[in-house]
C-alpha cells in the first residue's frame, strides 16, 4: 500500500528557510487521481493546510502563507517538497504530508494517506 | 475561507455509548467533507470521505451523514481504541480547512 515519509531538519533558525521532503512509496506520485499536500499542526492546535501540488506541477497555497511557501514535485524521485521562508517561532509545528483524493470535479473529499509527521522547531 | 465549526469541543463517554459529533461549514460544501481520527502523537487517520463513505478498513461503527453545511459523525458503540480527537475537513475549495477538533475522553 502507499506510504508517505517526511524528512528534513528538525531545527531551523529564525529568518531561515524550512525545507522538507515527502517520499512516496508503494505508488506513483504521477497518478492523476490525487493531489499531494502539506499540513501542519502546532502543539495543542488544529490542523492547518499549507498547500497542494498536482503531478503536472500545478500548485495552490494557503493565502495566509502564500508569500513564503513553495511546494514542488520531483516525479523521477517520487517525491514532493515544501519550502517555507523567513520562519519564526510561530512556524514551530508537526508537519505532515498527505495524499488528497481528487474527484472528477477536481474537488477533494478526503486525505486518505498521511505521513507519520515530523516535528520542526524554530529556535536560535 | 470556509470556516468549519465542530461541537462539542470535548465529551466524556462510557465504553459502549453512542457518540455524535457535529460539524458545520460556513457555506455549502455539498458532500466534500472528510472525518479524521487522531490519537496522541499520531497522524490523522481518514475515517469517512465524501461525507458518508466509510474508508477501507475502518470499523462499521463509524458513520458519517449530512450534506450542504451540516454534517455528523456517529460512533454507534464506543470502543476503548476510539478515545481520540476527531476532526472534520472540507475539500470544496482551497484553502482546505479543518474543524477545531472534538476530544473524546473516557468517563
Amino acid at each position: 500500500q502507499v506510504q508517505l515519509q517526511e524528512s528534513g531538519p528538525g531545527l531551523v533558525k529564525p529568518s531561515q528557510t524550512l525545507s522538507l521532503t515527502c517520499t512516496v512509496s508503494g505508488g506513483s506520485i504521477s497518478s492523476g487521481s490525487y493531489y499531494w499536500s502539506w499540513i501542519r499542526q502546532p502543539a495543542g492546535k488544529r490542523l492547518e493546510w499549507i498547500g497542494r501540488i498536482y503531478s503536472s506541477g500545478s500548485t495552490n497555497y494557503n493565502p495566509s502563507l502564500m508569500s513564503r511557501v513553495t511546494v514542488s514535485v520531483d516525479t523521477s524521485k517520487n517525491q514532493f517538497s515544501l519550502k517555507l521562508s523567513s520562519v519564526t517561532a510561530a512556524d514551530t509545528a508537526v508537519y505532515y504530508c498527505a495524499r488528497v483524493r481528487r474527484t472528477d470535479s477536481w474537488l477533494s473529499d478526503g486525505m486518505d494517506v498521511w505521513g507519520q509527521g515530523t516535528t520542526v522547531t524554530v529556535s536560535s | 475561507d470556509i470556516q468549519m465549526t465542530q461541537s462539542p469541543s470535548s465529551l466524556s463517554a462510557f465504553v459502549g455509548d453512542r457518540v455524535t459529533i457535529t460539524c458545520r461549514a460556513s457555506q455549502s460544501i455539498s458532500n466534500f467533507l472528510g472525518w479524521y481520527q487522531q490519537r496522541p502523537g499520531k497522524a490523522p487517520k481518514l475515517l469517512i470521505y465524501a461525507a458518508s463513505s466509510l474508508q477501507s478498513g475502518v470499523p462499521s461503527r463509524f458513520r458519517g451523514s449530512g450534506s450542504g453545511t451540516d454534517f455528523t459523525l456517529t460512533i454507534s458503540s464506543l470502543q476503548p481504541e476510539d478515545f481520540a480527537t476527531y476532526y472534520c475537513q472540507q475539500g470544496y475549495s482551497t484553502p482546505y480547512t479543518f474543524g477545531q477538533g472534538t476530544k473524546v475522553e473516557i468517563k
